[in-house]
């Protein structure tokens, strides 16, 4: 039971460059989440994926797209990278929406 | 719309000593609230939650009550010790929405 899991761990691009973050649950949740932290500003929520099949906006979207690929599986991307991008995203699931979030280790990005 | 306020850190404390992080929260209708850890590297892990007013969370020695009519869940911990530095997000979940908010997270740190 691995939890949550995201690939990869570290990654810089250049500007305007894309790239796909990876996420996956083996605990069968049916809500996804995806975090960006930001030192002195916590985590804020850039989408979600309430169940499979679904995805909404978060506090800051733009310059991101989502996949809910099946049930296991939420990814994140960056079509055209900027240096305001800089920054540790996280991928968290739950039960539920509402519910404990469990949170993978994060993937530290740096836009160069 | 809902937000999430806690204590500016760092804060610095001795071994045994007592600790109190302020959290209090603007939230239309009624949030669950939840304080989460995160350790150097990692992601956030749930320390306690609540999902009622007057309910009391605990966990590890930590405890929280859920306090409606201040709009509080101020975190304790009767002595602490090294190994509780880290640094603590108090959040609440958006009944309507089910979507989080995060403080933007307080720093501990024990010395010996």
């Amino acid at each position: 039971n691995a939890g949550v899991t995201q690939t990869p761990k570290f990654q810089v691009l250049k500007t305007g460059q894309s790239m796909t973050l990876q996420c996956a649950q083996d605990m069968n949740h049916n809500s996804m989440y995806w975090y960006r932290q930001d030192p002195g500003m916590g985590l804020r929520l850039i989408y979600y994926s309430a169940s499979e099949g679904t995805t909404d906006k978060g506090e800051v979207p733009n310059g991101y797209n989502v996949s809910r690929l099946n049930k296991r599986e939420f990814s994140l991307r960056l079509e055209s990278a900027a240096p305001s991008q800089t920054s540790v995203y996280f991928c968290a699931s739950s039960v539920r929406g509402g519910g404990e979030q469990f949170f993978g280790p994060g993937t530290r990005l740096t836009v160069l | 719309g809902d937000s999430v306020t806690q204590m500016e850190g760092p804060v610095t404390l001795s071994e045994e000593a007592f600790l109190t992080i302020n959290c209090t929260y603007t939230a239309t209708g009624y949030p669950s609230l939840f304080w989460y850890v995160q350790y150097p590297g990692e992601g956030l892990q749930l320390l306690l939650k609540a999902t009622k007013a007057d309910d009391k969370g605990s966990n590890k020695g930590f405890e929280a009550t859920y306090r409606k009519e201040t709009t509080s869940f101020h975190l304790e911990k009767g002595s602490v010790q090294v190994s509780d530095s880290a640094v603590y997000f108090c959040a609440l979940s958006d009944t309507r929405t089910y979507k989080y908010i995060f403080g933007t997270g307080t720093r501990l740190k024990v010395l010996a």
